[in-house]
């Protein structure tokens, strides 16, 4: 089993809807959750973090995390064209400190 | 915010020779520097984790003596490819992170860099 799991898309949404990414992990000892968004050639950039179960949000961006279902999900509100990137979630390995495993990551394209 | 510098940023190198690429934390000390790989349209591929003043860790499959680490100091950390070949061409992007502890800050990435093994 892959250690971090992600749908690998495309995921289409039309403009000013909302934007669901979802993510599974394997090892239960993970304790820090990240969501990256990368541009095609760019590197990974921070988006969310979150740290304990239930919902965190940040402007138009929602994480929530399940750690009893090792889930944890992205929701964007009035997605943006300029949305439109992979996603990549992050899911810190609990015996190797701060190293971050990474999913494949879901392209998310927003039309306007 | 954190501010993580790699380069070179693009390098082109023929078959054999050797490539150094380097990560530096502009603004604050990383104790820990790791090292990324990324294919097209694959993710990222944690390579090795490089603590100051000791031998890097490398992940399983990784050859060290290929994929030379060195950080030196608690701002710079280096990759150096040796007798580079086509498939090592891919994206190479090292990060740090500014805290310690069990991955509680989140990782400050390099822009990057593009080797082509020709």
């Amino acid at each position: 089993q892959k250690e971090v799991e992600q749908n690998s898309g495309p995921l289409s949404v039309p403009e000013g809807a909302i934007a669901s990414l979802n993510c599974t992990y394997s090892d239960r000892g993970s304790q820090s959750f990240f969501w990256y968004r990368q541009y095609s050639g760019k590197s990974p950039e921070l988006i969310m973090s979150i740290y304990s179960n239930g919902d965190k949000e940040d402007g138009r961006f929602t994480a929530q995390l399940n750690k009893a279902s090792q889930y944890v999900s992205l929701l964007i509100r009035d997605s943006q064209p300029s949305d439109s990137a992979t996603y990549l979630c992050a899911v810190n390995r609990a015996q190797a400190g701060t190293a971050l495993i990474f999913g494949k990551g879901t392209t998310l394209s927003v039309s306007s | 915010g954190a501010v993580v510098s790699q380069h070179p940023s693009r390098v082109i190198c023929k078959s054999g020779t050797s490539v150094k690429i380097e990560c530096r934390s502009l603004d604050f000390q990383a104790t820990t520097m790791f090292w990324y790989r990324q294919f097209p349209k694959q993710s990222l591929m944690l390579m090795a984790t490089s603590n100051e003043g000791s031998k890097a860790t490398y992940e399983q499959g990784v050859e060290k003596d290929k994929f030379l680490i060195n950080h030196a100091s608690l701002t710079l950390s280096t990759l150096t490819v040796t007798s580079a070949h086509p498939e090592d061409s891919s994206f190479y992007i090292c990060s740090a992170t500014e805290g310690g502890g069990w991955g509680n800050s989140p990782l400050h990435f390099g822009n990057g860099t593009r080797l082509t093994v020709t």
